[in-house]
């Protein structure tokens, strides 16, 4: 039990789109998702907390008007990445959780490059 | 100096060693977790600890409240172990977690 998914797992993408990212809980309801970004060889770094209905809670430093989290539904959150620039690029892994005092479950990680 | 410590960094190791992974951490807390993270860059919750000591299959992790340190111990390491190895902390009232910065362990055939 308490698997978490993302897709894509890898996206490449032109400076100037937008990318969006999937997270989902597939087999438990999860009120709280976590968004991290791991830059090569370092820790994650919290980007933002979303519970399921209303917006998410950025991050000191993180753009919320950039990275657009929506958490729709007790089983999916998206993040969407937009107006990508190469300095984007990074490793995004979701997390999710019953409850704010629960486990956190981490998902697979969507590795993002922009060219 | 971090809210979360490891030792070591860098562990490398022959097949088939007990190894021991070292966490410190200066803040109060309500639970702690120990991850770990292959090369691919996926991430496995493997302990969610408040206290005491579990246990899974090979892997064991201790904490120790009043001394704000906990282990997580690997017996007869084998090649797939390699990995890194996360420690987060989540603070008392508070949902988020706090990571320290992973020890790259290494298991030798």
């Amino acid at each position: 039990g308490a698997v978490v998914s993302q897709h894509p797992s890898r996206v490449i993408c032109k400076s100037g789109t937008s990318v969006k990212i999937e997270c989902r809980s597939l087999d438990f309801q999860a009120t709280t998702m976590f968004w991290y970004r791991q830059f090569p060889k370092q820790s994650l770094m919290l980007m933002a907390t979303s519970n399921e209905g209303s917006k998410a809670t950025y991050e000191q430093g993180v753009e919320k008007d950039k990275f657009l989290i929506n958490h729709a539904s007790l089983t999916l959150s998206t993040l969407t990445v937009t107006s990508a620039h190469p300095e984007d690029s990074s490793f995004y892994i979701c997390s999710a959780s019953r409850t704010a005092a629960y486990e956190q479950y981490f998902g697979p990680g969507t590795r993002l490059t922009v060219t | 100096k971090n809210e979360v410590e490891q030792s070591p960094q860098n562990l490398t190791a022959q097949e088939g060693e007990f190894i021991t992974i070292n966490c410190s951490y200066s803040v109060g807390i309500s639970a702690l977790h120990w991850l770990q993270q292959h090369p691919g860059g996926g991430i496995v919750s493997l302990f969610m600890l408040s206290s005491g000591k579990k246990k899974h299959g090979r892997l064991i992790a201790t904490i120790n409240i009043q001394e704000k340190h906990s282990s997580l111990h690997i017996t007869a390491s084998h090649p797939r172990d390699s990995a890194v190895y996360i420690c987060a902390v989540r603070r008392f009232g508070n949902e988020k977690l706090t990571f320290g910065t992973g020890t790259r362990l290494t298991i030798i055939p």
